[in-house]
């Protein structure tokens, strides 16, 4: 079955400091997407990467990368550089061939960025 | 592109009474799409899933009769919450995707609903 595992429900750093997001999914498919996505307090949810089961470099965009490892099931979120408008409820999915297109969604990780 | 949108943003409404709420994938057509509700501090829970033409798929726990669903078009999709209720309060988000879109959904902007 698929699940994805955000085991961290909120967190809080200092402006300026790191921040990584943990995501672990489950899911017996060999193809399948991953994605991270946005929340804020407004509460549209902003898109922000997808990755396929085929491509595990790392990607870095921004002050943001991930961190994609499928032998550990693990895609994580590193904000470096954390500010005030990182400020959200980010939200890690899953997408496979199994399923079509059905999302399954992590609980979420609210970060809060302290000025 | 692949930009959704959901009206109406913000409904308040009595208690007994029906809303609707629409979405709309502007510049694709969207053969699937999904309706999801989120309560706060909450994840996203699919409630179901519309391809047009089609009847909806509800997943379990989730009342037909309550939440009724129709995609009409390519492009439009509704959601009429019927006798609503308090519980009912929630933020609705729906989603739209095509066939052999890489498994993507894009998502509108959701509808934030209260029941008084």
């Amino acid at each position: 079955a698929q699940k994805v595992t955000q085991a961290q429900t909120e967190i809080s750093v200092v402006e300026k400091e790191d921040v990584t997001l943990d995501c672990v999914y489950e899911t017996r498919d060999t193809t399948y997407y991953l994605f991270w996505y946005k929340q804020p307090p407004s509460g549209e949810l902003v898109f922000l990467i997808r990755r396929n089961s085929f491509d595990e470099q790392n990607e870095i965009s921004g002050r943001y990368s991930w961190n994609f490892q499928k032998s550990t099931s693990s895609f994580n979120f590193t904000i470096t550089a954390s500010q005030v408008v990182d400020s959200a409820v980010y939200f890690c999915a899953l997408s496979d061939s199994m399923t079509g297109n059905q999302f399954y969604f992590g609980t979420g990780t609210s970060l809060t960025v302290i000025p | 592109g692949a930009v959704v949108s959901q009206h109406p943003s913000r409904v308040i409404c009595k208690s007994g009474t029906s809303v609707k709420i629409e979405c709309r994938s502007l510049d694709f057509q969207a053969t699937t799409m999904f309706w999801y509700r989120q309560f706060p501090k909450k994840s996203l829970m699919l409630m179901a899933t519309s391809n047009e033409g089609s009847k909806a798929t509800y997943e379990q726990g989730v009342e037909k009769d309550k939440f009724l669903i129709n995609h009409a078009s390519l492009t439009l999709s509704t959601l009429t919450v019927t006798s609503a209720h308090p519980e009912d309060s929630s933020f609705y988000i729906c989603s739209a995707s095509w066939t052999g879109g890489n498994y993507e959904q894009y998502f509108g902007p959701g509808t934030r609903l209260t029941v008084t």
